[in-house]
């Protein structure tokens, strides 16, 4: 199993540019999560799916999109970039028992300029 | 809203040592807590995951538990080596295992 993977690995973008960050997991979970990871703050979670079809806000989902339309892939999709989006993004998942453990992507680097 | 908070900040030990992180939550309504690891640059690797009904799980040399009524969390870690170097992060989980809110982290550095 690759487990999960996220690319890029980093990015550049300029202020009002649209990008997608990928990610994907091979291990069937049904729970799939997009955090950020700023100096300071510890991780905080920006959307979540418990599925296929379905979406839902975490702590800080302004400035994001994102959708799932299968059980391995959950893109999020970066509007119009802000220099408050510069961020290390991770990616996790997890089956859906409450004893599951989370599993993380090693994560996208974004610098919005 | 829940905050998580962990002590201290950074920790730096000779090889070898026993220590002790800490963690604390606000709201004691939790359905696990988790502590992870992260190396510079990396992704965050699960270390030992507690039910709210559990008292303390251990992994190896690392043990966990967890005072829910308190709100209080301990990693302890028994003979430190350097490869222990890293960061620890523990976070709380609500809403059926999901929405995980997360400490910031101590900062652990072990000389050899």
């Amino acid at each position: 199993n690759a487990g999960v993977t996220q690319t890029p690995k980093f990015q550049v973008l300029k202020t009002g540019q649209s990008m997608t960050l990928q990610c994907a997991q091979d291990m069937n979970h049904e729970y799939m999560s997009w955090y950020r990871q700023d100096p300071g703050m510890g991780l905080r979670l920006i959307h979540y799916s418990v599925g296929a079809g379905i979406t839902d806000q975490g702590e800080v989902p302004n400035g994001y999109n994102v959708s799932r339309s299968t059980t391995e892939d959950f893109p999020l999709r970066l509007l119009s970039a802000a220099p408050s989006q510069t961020s290390v993004y991770f990616c996790a998942s997890r089956l859906t028992g409450v004893t599951d453990t989370q599993y993380f992507g090693p994560g996208t680097r974004l610098t919005v300029l | 809203k829940q905050e998580v908070t962990q002590i201290p900040a950074a920790l730096s030990v000779p090889e070898g040592e026993n220590l002790v992180l800490n963690c604390s939550f606000t709201d004691s309504a939790i359905y696990n807590l988790q502590w992870f690891r992260q190396d510079p640059g990396k992704g965050l690797t699960s270390l030992l995951l507690i039910q709210s009904s559990q008292r303390e799980q251990t992994s190896g040399r690392l043990n966990a538990s967890l005072d829910k009524s308190s709100g209080r969390s301990t990693l302890y870690i028994a003979a430190s080596q350097p490869g222990d170097s890293a960061t620890y992060l523990c976070a709380v989980s609500g809403e059926y295992g999901n929405k995980l809110v997360f400490g910031t982290g101590t900062i652990l550095r072990v000389k050899s």
